[in-house]
């Protein structure tokens, strides 16, 4: 079973404008941590912002934040002001168990182009 | 600040030939993962490694294998390539039991 769903294949949205990327996830555990990626047009994995599953205040990075819903299980991205750089593809991905060693799960991605 | 080194980052190989990807991690950082990304498709996870020691496996083909070393650098050989492993390789270490996966630049192979 698909562990992290991005139903938004693709996004348009306008320079200076605010965009929000969906993301629901699929979890037993008690303990997880969700993340999101940017990865421009060149492949590079662009680590974004992260979310505990205990962490009771949504995360906030910059101009990226994190809208945390753990009884419906989404963590959705809000890009805020976006700029023309911040067209790329957005992967939402997951942990799950607690500290280190263990592997993400990835969402199929959201392509966000910025219009000037 | 130090980033997770890969190498090469292109490699063009001829179908059954092998390829060896390395993966240089972040200092003091002990744990390395692989992924694979198809094209327009998700990262896949292969395989880990925590202090030297395999920790994880996913969905790696009999084909590929991987260690990691005393110097904490990895390895993934590849033997008998398929048109079907044509893709982007990521490296991604952390310390474990902290919260981010640093990724490396990736290795981008196709096979022909």
């Amino acid at each position: 079973a698909q562990k992290i769903t991005q139903t938004q294949p693709g996004m348009f949205v306008q320079e200076k404008e605010a965009v929000t990327l969906d993301c629901t996830y699929d979890t037993s555990d008690q303990s997880y941590g969700l993340f999101w990626y940017k990865q421009p047009s060149s492949g590079e994995m662009i680590f974004l912002i992260y979310q505990g599953s205990y962490d009771e205040q949504n995360a906030t990075e910059g101009r990226y934040s994190l809208n945390f819903q753990k009884a419906r299980k989404s963590a959705n991205l809000v890009i805020s002001a976006s700029q023309l750089g911040d067209s790329a593809m957005y992967f939402c991905a997951m942990r799950e168990g607690e500290g280190g060693d263990y592997k993400l799960s990835f969402g199929a991605g959201t392509t966000v182009t910025v219009r000037a | 600040a130090a980033g997770v080194i890969q190498s090469p980052r292109h490699l063009i190989k001829e179908k059954r030939e092998t390829a060896t990807l390395k993966c240089y991690p972040i200092p003091r950082h002990d744990t390395v993962y692989w992924y694979q990304q198809g094209p327009g498709q998700d990262p896949q996870f292969l395989i880990s490694f925590y202090e030297k020691m395999q920790s994880d496996k996913g969905s790696i083909p009999d084909r590929f294998s991987a260690q990691q070393f005393s110097d904490y650098h990895s390895e993934l050989n590849m033997s008998s390539l398929e048109l079907g492993d044509s893709a982007l390789y990521f490296c991604a270490s952390e310390v474990s039991s902290y919260n981010e996966q640093f990724f490396g630049p990736g290795t981008r192979l196709t096979v022909l």
